[in-house]
């Protein structure tokens, strides 16, 4: 596709259950990653993806969440028994791949709220 | 770890006067600074990337420049338009993105 791809773009659930978000990359990306954004802070940075690569899961905020990526593409980010900490905007990001002249391209977001 | 500055981080200007919006940044062992702008409830659209060894990059009205030996990079906003309203943020790469918390702009007509 001609960007990163998002879905839902809104997403509203009830506490304690689970959710799904997908990110469609652009196409030939290497490398994914999801950051958290909540109402009026910076991006939290929460997995990153390289090609074949273990995934950096450093920024994961609890075992709740988990993330796969399928076939070096799409990629779903689950979190479990959702918390109303959870409501923020989940944000994708794609780049050809990690490094030196890869700029970062966004999808437009999930917007999670949990009630 | 990496930690990012901006500032201000808000900014109010009448529309067509020159602004400059400010990133700093702690290590500077970077691959790049990528400059970005964010619409509300909208992902983030790249402006400019600035590869660890240039000094500045143009687009248009904007420029950015680098400067890693001072950890520091500007973005340049010539005669502002109000259409230039959004979130600024700036990114460090190093081994993942590393973001600022971005300024806001409002352009006054």
């Amino acid at each position: 596709g001609a960007g990163v791809s998002q879905s839902p773009s809104n997403k509203v659930t009830e506490k304690g259950k689970d959710v799904e978000l997908r990110c469609d990359p652009i196409s030939g990306h290497t490398a994914l990653y999801w950051y958290r954004q909540s109402l009026g802070q910076g991006l939290e940075f929460l997995i990153y993806f390289q090609g074949n690569s273990a995934p950096d899961k450093s920024g994961l905020p609890s075992d709740r969440f988990s993330a796969e990526r399928t076939g070096g593409s799409v990629s779903t980010l689950t979190i479990q028994r959702t918390q109303q900490e959870d409501s923020a905007v989940y944000l994708c990001a794609s780049s050809l791949m990690s490094g030196e002249n890869s700029p970062l391209h966004f999808g437009n977001g999930t917007r999670l709220t949990v009630t | 770890k990496q930690e990012v500055t901006q500032i201000p981080a808000a900014l109010s200007v009448p529309e067509g006067e020159n602004l400059v919006l400010n990133c700093s940044f702690t290590d500077s062992a970077i691959y790049n600074l990528q400059w970005f702008r964010q619409d509300p409830g909208k992902g983030l659209t790249s402006l400019l990337l600035i590869q660890s060894s240039q000094r500045e990059q143009t687009s248009g009205r904007l420029n950015a420049s680098l400067d890693k030996s001072s950890g520091r990079s500007t973005l340049y906003i010539a005669a502002s338009q109000p259409g230039d309203s959004a979130t600024y943020l700036c990114a460090a790469t190093g081994n993942q993105f590393y973001f600022g918390t971005g300024t806001s702009l409002t352009v006054i007509p």
